[in-house]
């Protein structure tokens, strides 16, 4: 079946410092894969996303690459603000699944 | 453009009653889909729906339905209500199925 494995959490980072949060999947086809974030007592927003094979996702500074070899899709940005803090979601889409599966989520603290 | 709404925020039911969450789906989206969010299963699929009609269905009980309008809005519906059930439930909508989604800010259910 599909699956996605996110790193555990909690992360806690200092402003200003890199973040990576690694995602790795397993998929019966090709997926699509995805960033959502959380905020306290939100929903989902959508962060990135790639759709095919070394497609580099991006938004808001944070970056992710489509690695089909690896099967892997880890977030990274370069400098973190304390808005950053939330969760983060790796998701994936197999067309004919008709569903996005998702990692447990990595909750993310910015200290200043 | 109006993301997508859900309507109540908050509910907070008894064991045994039934309860009717609403989803309005971004306009021009047609295909909206339900998951619910617990701490302990993280986010699971729920059902899809495209055209007034189920495409896909989780793992849950049949107490857990739903149905779709000719306007795309949707509703689920939990009957005979469970101390499990408390969750946030999440809609998502996208303009056709396979296409991206787009989360709404949830409805938080309480079940006393």
């Amino acid at each position: 079946g599909n699956s996605v494995t996110q790193m555990e959490g909690p992360v806690t980072l200092s402003e200003e410092a890199f973040l990576t949060i690694n995602c790795t999947y397993t998929a019966t086809g090709y997926p699509s894969l995805f960033w959502y974030v959380q905020y306290p007592g939100e929903g989902l927003q959508l962060l990135l996303k790639a759709t095919k094979a070394d497609d580099k996702g991006s938004n808001k500074g944070f970056e992710a690459t489509y690695r089909k070899e690896t099967t892997s899709f880890h977030l990274e940005k370069g400098s973190v603000q304390v808005s950053d803090s939330a969760v983060y979601f790796c998701a994936l889409y197999v067309f004919g699944n008709e569903k996005l599966t998702f990692g447990t989520g990595t909750r993310l603290t910015i200290i200043p | 453009k109006a993301g997508v709404t859900q309507t109540p925020r908050y509910l907070i039911k008894t064991r045994g009653q039934q309860v009717t969450l609403s989803c309005s789906p971004i306009s021009g989206h047609r295909s909206v889909s339900w998951y619910q969010q617990t701490p302990g299963q993280g986010l699971q699929f729920l059902f899809e729906y495209f055209s007034e009609t189920q495409r896909n269905k989780g793992n849950f009980p049949g107490r857990f339905s739903g149905r779709q309008f000719s306007n795309s809005r949707s509703e689920m519906n939990v009957s005979t209500l469970e101390l499990g059930d408390s969750a946030l439930y999440l809609c998502a909508s996208s303009l056709e199925p396979a296409d991206t989604q787009y989360f709404g800010p949830g409805t938080r259910l309480t079940v006393l």
